[in-house]
């Protein structure tokens, strides 16, 4: 079946560049997602990317998608304290009505 | 301010009892879906409504269950054949996009806790 991993824990200094990894197995995957979970809160919506396209940037954030890989990563520029949340990824096909989400990376942003 | 909410947020329960949580969106979205989160691990499905009076189960349905009777809400039933519900509970609704994208939008979560 169809399957999202990512790494479980990233940690980086305040002021770097956060690039968290994601890939999946489903290659009929049409969009990838990037959600947001801060400490006992509900995911929010990031960003996300058609799978015809390579790039897709927004503010501080950039979605880099390999398809040929079915590899996914998000950077984060500048990161800040505020970015310190789990992120997940996840993807959805066509026709399919359920995403299919990663077990999150937690990122830490320390001093 | 359109969005998902879900009440209670802290919920607490005595073993062998069932609990209902509530999900109510008001985005005039169609599909609504029920995600159970424990502790280090990601989202698990346990039931989705595409359209009113019609749900299926996900991927971990067993000792719940739902209903969908308007629209807007999407109460989710934690019966007391749950084995291990304590957990975090999340509720979303999608909109589609031409494509077949479905991008969630998510409740603030409810926490349930079995004494």
């Amino acid at each position: 079946g169809e399957d999202v991993e990512q790494s479980l824990f990233l940690s980086v200094r305040e002021g770097d560049s956060s690039v968290i990894n994601c890939t999946y197995t489903d290659s009929s995957s049409t969009y990838l997602y990037w959600y947001k979970q801060e400490p006992g809160a509900g995911l929010q919506l990031l960003t996300y990317i058609f799978s015809n396209m390579d790039m897709k940037q927004d503010q501080r954030l950039t979605v880099l998608l390999n398809k040929k890989d079915k590899h996914l990563s998000l950077r984060i520029a500048d990161t800040q304290t505020g970015d310190s949340a789990i992120y997940f990824c996840a993807e959805s096909s066509s026709g399919y009505n359920k995403l299919i989400f990663g077990a999150g990376t937690r990122l830490a942003v320390h001093p | 301010d359109g969005g998902i909410t879900q009440s209670p947020k802290y919920l607490f329960r005595k073993e062998g009892q069932n609990v209902t949580l509530s999900c109510e969106q008001n985005l005039n979205h169609d599909a609504m879906y029920w995600y159970r989160q424990d502790p280090g691990q990601g989202l698990r499905l346990i039931y989705y409504s595409q359209i009113v009076n019609d749900f299926q189960k996900g991927d971990i349905a067993e000792g719940y269950s739902v209903s969908r009777e308007k629209k807007e809400s999407f109460p989710l039933t934690v019966t007391s054949a749950q084995k291990n519900p304590t957990a975090f509970y999340l509720c979303a609704s999608s909109i589609q996009r031409a494509g077949g994208g479905h991008e969630q939008f998510f409740g603030p979560g409810t926490r349930l806790t079995v004494l």
